[in-house]
């Protein structure tokens, strides 16, 4: 079955920091492009980062740009997001997901999240 | 405020067709075929309907398509059911150094 699972999320006080990370199983990971999106209490989805195969192309929005940083390992099937610097704004379940498989610019598997609270 | 405008609701009773519109620039809807929609059940991950404007995935039911004119993506539910009650998002690819974006989101409800 091909599955995502997200884990790392948790309580942290603004200005601290958060690693998560999302393993992969079921199809290749070393061949497919990778995002995290987030989605903030009862608001809508919102794309954070992307990184692709060989992790030579990564973007960032720009609200977490500078903050942020998106690896992984192929290896070990693993995504990974270093969040810095959190603020209050960046509370929200956080989805990995990976580029499609035949419409590359969509997401075509998600995994169930993990959330990620902001406050003092 | 998202890059990309749907409306906030919509409603339809069983058995009818409703549209939801999902309106970018043309830079990102308009210049591209790279428009996918979203169906996310409450406290569910979201669900690939619909990629590369009008393409559906294997599993997805017939009763859901796609398409877009100019700046505007629509996707069209036919034979609405009870299950189609969820929200609804589109995602478009754009020529920027944030490459990916999404609509606010859409609330369907099946009366």
């Amino acid at each position: 079955e091909v599955q995502l699972v997200e884990s790392g999320g948790g309580l942290v006080q603004p200005g601290g920091s958060l690693r998560l990370s999302c393993v992969a199983s079921g199809f290749t990971f070393s061949n497919y492009n990778m995002h995290w999106v987030r989605q903030a209490p009862g608001k809508g989805l919102d794309w954070v980062s992307y990184i692709n195969s060989r992790s030579s192309t990564i973007y960032y929005a720009d609200s977490v740009k500078g903050r942020f940083t998106i690896s992984r390992d192929n290896a070990q099937n693993s995504l990974f997001l270093q969040m810095n610097s959190l603020r209050a704004e960046d509370t929200a379940v956080y989805y990995c997901a990976r580029r499609g498989d035949i419409g590359w610019y969509a997401f075509d598997i998600w995994g169930q999240g993990t959330m990620v609270t902001v406050s003092s | 405020q998202s890059a990309l405008t749907q409306p906030a609701s919509v409603s339809g009773s069983p058995g009818q067709s409703i549209t939801i519109s999902c309106t970018g620039t043309s830079s990102d809807v308009g210049g591209y075929n790279y428009v996918s929609w979203y169906q996310q059940h409450p406290g569910k991950a979201p669900k690939l309907m619909i990629y590369d404007v009008s393409n559906r995935p294997s599993g997805v039911s017939n009763r859901f398509s796609g398409s877009k004119s100019g700046n505007t993506a629509s996707l069209t539910i036919s034979g609405l059911q009870a299950e189609d009650e969820s929200d609804y998002y589109c995602s478009s690819y754009r020529d920027s150094s944030t490459p990916w974006v999404f609509g606010g989101g859409t609330k369907l409800t099946v009366l």
